[in-house]
Formats: structure tokens, C-alpha cells, sequence
């Protein structure tokens, strides 16, 4: 089962809203990533979370925080966004791989955001 | 030059052809492979990695690759109109993270019935 599951599918927010973004995995990965993803373009990676901890952040602007309660879960928290922040926001997950090749990373459904 | 190019297409072929879908990357020492095909609104979708030099094959796919000439090709056979996304190439390059995939814009593909 390579399943990662994002709620909610769908999020209409205005700029003053704050919401999340959850992400879920049950396979026993160690690293977890948020992408985001504008019409034809490919997935642009903004976080990267290996076994708990924050190992990546691409220069993300703070009004998008990450966080990773346990193994399982990663959550993005918005504050404050732009209308140019609507995308699709991809969780994905992989084994977590510390040394050597690369690790086959699993997307989720996404969530489609769209800010007012 | 790109790091990882892929011909954006868009590239048609009729039900039951080959599609034939290349890349190039610019890392020599890139490790590892990736194929996703993802549809017009979806999330991506694995189809094939891919570590050594030569083809592997998993059903209609078949992911090619020389890394002497830094390509890495998809071959799908007896295409199907549901075949019908973009797929996108993506490469771990050597000497960063093992987490940091670098992808293509990817290829649109149209299988025509």
C-alpha cells in the first residue's frame, strides 16, 4: 500500500484566514514534503521533513509554517496568503533513505487552495 | 543548460502505438530516476524508477536509461487513450540530499482512439 492521504481536498480562504493543510501516511516513511504546484508547471518542493525534523525549507515565506507531530503526520499551517498562493499543495512521503540513492517519493491526492 | 529537459509537447499517437517520452539531465552523477504521469488536475503518479544503466521493464512501461549519455527515456507500449496525462522526469542529483528530486516541466502525451 502506497497510500498518502490530504485533507481537505478542496480550500477557499481570504487573506486574513488562517486554515491547514493535514497530510497522512501509514507506511512506515521517515520523510515527508510539501510541494506546490501551479497549472502546467511541475511540483516545486517547499519543506522537507526527515525522521521528525525539519531538514529542507526552500526559502518558503513564513506565512506558510510546517509542522510534523510524529512519524505519521505532517500538517501546513497558512496565515495571511496571497491570491498568487493558489496552487495545488502536494504532501508526499518516502522511506527516508539517509545515505545513498535517491528515495521514490509518494504524492498524496492534494489540496487544491484557492485564496480571495 | 536545464538541469532535467524534457520535450513539452504536446505528443500524439494513435491507440496501440509506442509513445516514446525522452529526457536529458545535466548531472553526471545523478543516482536515481523517476517516471509520474499525472492527469490534467491530479496529483503524480509513480510508474517506473530506475538505477542502472539499461532498460526496465513493468508491464506496457519500459524505462531506458544511459547514463553515459545522461538519457533517460519511457517506452509505453500498446498505448491507450487512457494513457492520455503529462509525465514528468525527475532526478536525485549526486552529492545533495537524498530528498531533493529535480523535475522536468513534463511531456504531454495524447493517445488518440
Amino acid at each position: 500500500d502506497t497510500e498518502v492521504t490530504q485533507t481537505p481536498k478542496h480550500l477557499v480562504m481570504g487573506m486574513t484566514n488562517k486554515k491547514s493543510l493535514k497530510c497522512e501516511q501509514h507506511m512506515g516513511h521517515r520523510a515527508m514534503y510539501w510541494y506546490k504546484q501551479k497549472a502546467k508547471k511541475p511540483p516545486e518542493l517547499m519543506f522537507v521533513y526527515s525522521y521528525e525534523k525539519l531538514s529542507i525549507n526552500e526559502s518558503v515565506p513564513s506565512r506558510f509554517s510546517p509542522e510534523c507531530p510524529n512519524s505519521s503526520l505532517l500538517n501546513l499551517h497558512l496565515h495571511a496568503l496571497q491570491p498568487e498562493d493558489s496552487a495545488l499543495y502536494l504532501c508526499a512521503s518516502s522511506q527516508g533513505m539517509l545515505a545513498g540513492g535517491g528515495d521514490t517519493q509518494y504524492f498524496g491526492p492534494g489540496t487544491r487552495l484557492t485564496v480571495l | 543548460q536545464k538541469e532535467v529537459e524534457q520535450n513539452s509537447g504536446p505528443l500524439s499517437v494513435p491507440e496501440g502505438a509506442i509513445a516514446s517520452l525522452n529526457c536529458t539531465y545535466s548531472d553526471r552523477g545523478s543516482q536515481s530516476f523517476f517516471w509520474y504521469r499525472q492527469y490534467s488536475g491530479k496529483s503524480p503518479e509513480l510508474i517506473m524508477s530506475i538505477y542502472s544503466n539499461g532498460d526496465k521493464e513493468d508491464g506496457r512501461f519500459t524505462a531506458q536509461l544511459n547514463k553515459a549519455s545522461q538519457y533517460v527515456s519511457l517506452l509505453i507500449r500498446d498505448s491507450q487513450p487512457s494513457d492520455s496525462a503529462t509525465y514528468l522526469c525527475a532526478v536525485n542529483k549526486s552529492g545533495g540530499s537524498n530528498y531533493k528530486l529535480t523535475f522536468g516541466k513534463g511531456t504531454l502525451l495524447t493517445v488518440n482512439p
